[in-house]
């Protein structure tokens, strides 16, 4: 089983949508949560980040961590059609080399107009 | 951009040579990173740096060497490239401390013939 679990879609929804994407990992020992988004031909650009349980938002993005379940979660209201990219969830267990990060393979998002 | 620059950003070769690719820093961050992205396999680790001269391994490091001779340049080289390393590849910074996140180059598109 890897570390980290990522369905890789593709997800297509139309624009306005409220979009979910979801990470599940098996190590507890993670405690900082990353989301990156990763438009086609570039390089990932890092979302939102959380450090252990508990939700954080950003304009349209909320991210939500439930260590307890072993779940991540990213939430995007309102999509548009630059929402379009892949999303990679990435955890690190923090320290050292140990603050090296793990990434889920990602899930393509397309935003129909 | 948070400072990082991959060079070359194409490059095609032939099985058996040698290919070393460049990642150049402006920030002065202690943590240099190479990965390797393929569909289906999501971000890999190849190796990753803690400082000049201090090198480990990632995930997938076999017929992978980096070498880190200044803070701000990482190189990865090919000692002998093969099919199998026909991939994009990564650059990625972190400074100490902080929540582990990792911020990318624009990647180098390599592909062996």
């Amino acid at each position: 089983q890897k570390e980290v679990e990522q369905d890789p879609g593709p997800l297509s929804v139309p624009e306005g949508a409220i979009v979910s994407l979801n990470c599940t990992y098996s190590n507890s020992a993670f405690q900082y949560f990353m989301w990156y988004r990763q438009y086609s031909r570039k390089g990932p650009e890092l979302l939102m980040y959380t450090y252990s349980s508990g939700n954080k938002e950003d304009g349209r993005f909320t991210a939500q961590v439930d260590k307890s379940s072993k779940y991540i979660s990213l939430f995007i209201r309102d999509s548009q059609p630059s929402d379009s990219a892949t999303y990679l969830c990435a955890m690190s267990e923090g320290g050292g080399s140990q603050g090296n990060l793990i990434f889920g393979k990602g899930t393509k998002l397309s935003v129909k107009p | 951009d948070a400072g990082i620059t991959q060079s070359p950003r194409h490059k095609v070769t032939e099985t058996g040579t040698p290919v070393t690719l460049r990642c150049h820093q402006t920030e002065n961050h202690r943590y240099m990173y190479w990965y390797r992205q393929d569909p289906g396999h999501g971000l890999r680790l190849i190796h990753y740096s803690y400082g000049v001269k201090d090198t480990d391994k990632g995930e997938v490091s076999d017929g992978y060497s980096v070498s880190r001779s200044k803070t701000e340049d990482f190189l990865l080289t090919l000692e002998s490239a093969t099919s199998s390393q026909t991939s994009v590849y990564f650059c990625a910074i972190r400074e100490a401390g902080g929540i582990y996140e990792q911020y990318f180059g624009p990647g180098t598109r390599l592909t062996v013939t």
